[in-house]
């Protein structure tokens, strides 16, 4: 079965240090979204990508954050500069095209990469 | 104002018995979706179910069903014959139309943690 794959799947760096989370989406798939959960916590959306570009992002996907599709394959989540508060789990997300009704169901998540800034 | 509630932060169920996982969502929109993803402690999210709004039927899947009662707004999952290895967080999500070309965008609840006891 098709999956989302995430790498690494855990992360240490260094508060202020440049982090890239690595996303293989599924192959036919068209939307592509990063989300985190910071411990214990819900899961918020960050930010969509479809057709090279970022469609929607949310409060938290300041000028720190970066998307970017740089092959066929590969959706990267870049984080600039890193501050203790980025710890959390980050989630690469994608869905595939629309239904009839125009509405695309499900979104699979990949496994999550747990970043720990220190 | 919180889009989906969960209002049972943890539940307990006795093996093989049946549990319902509460939750309701708010939208003014006609046209949503409606899921429910698993988080076993390992830490990946896990889809489960999905229920669109037009959907006459409730959704199921194996052990899953969604009992969706659109005029009060609930979404509530209903896992029969419970499991060992349905303990996990329970996270119930909503996604609203789009608002752009590629906008989609899950918005969580809170999560019900499920323990099965033996």
């Amino acid at each position: 079965e098709p999956e989302v794959t995430q790498t690494p799947s855990h992360q240490v760096t260094q508060m202020g240090q440049e982090v890239i989370l690595r996303c293989v989406p599924i192959s036919n798939h068209l939307y592509f979204y990063w989300y985190r959960q910071i411990l214990g916590q819900k899961v918020e959306f960050l930010v969509s990508f479809y057709n090279n570009e970022i469609s929607e992002k949310s409060e938290i996907f300041d000028d720190q954050f970066s998307v970017e599709r740089p092959d066929g394959s590969n959706f990267t989540l870049k984080i600039r500069s890193t501050k203790l508060e980025d710890s959390a789990m980050y989630f690469c997300a994608s869905s595939g095209p629309f239904r009839i009704e125009g509405i695309i169901t499900e979104a699979f998540f990949g496994q999550g990469t747990r970043l720990t800034v220190v | 104002a919180q889009k989906i509630t969960q209002t049972q932060p943890g539940m307990f169920v006795q093996e093989k018995e049946a549990v319902t996982l509460d939750c309701t969502y708010d939208t003014s929109d006609q046209s949503y979706g409606l899921f429910w993803y698993k988080q076993p402690s390992s830490g990946e999210m896990i889809f489960l179910i999905y229920q669109g709004s037009y959907d006459e039927q409730n959704a199921t899947e194996g052990r899953y069903s969604l009992n969706f009662q659109k005029a009060r707004k609930s979404a509530n999952l209903v896992i029969s014959a419970s499991q060992l290895g349905d303990s996990a967080m329970y996270f119930c999500a909503m996604r609203e139309p789009f608002s752009g070309a590629g906008s989609y965008q899950l918005t969580f609840g809170k999560g019900t943690k499920l323990s099965v006891i033996p």
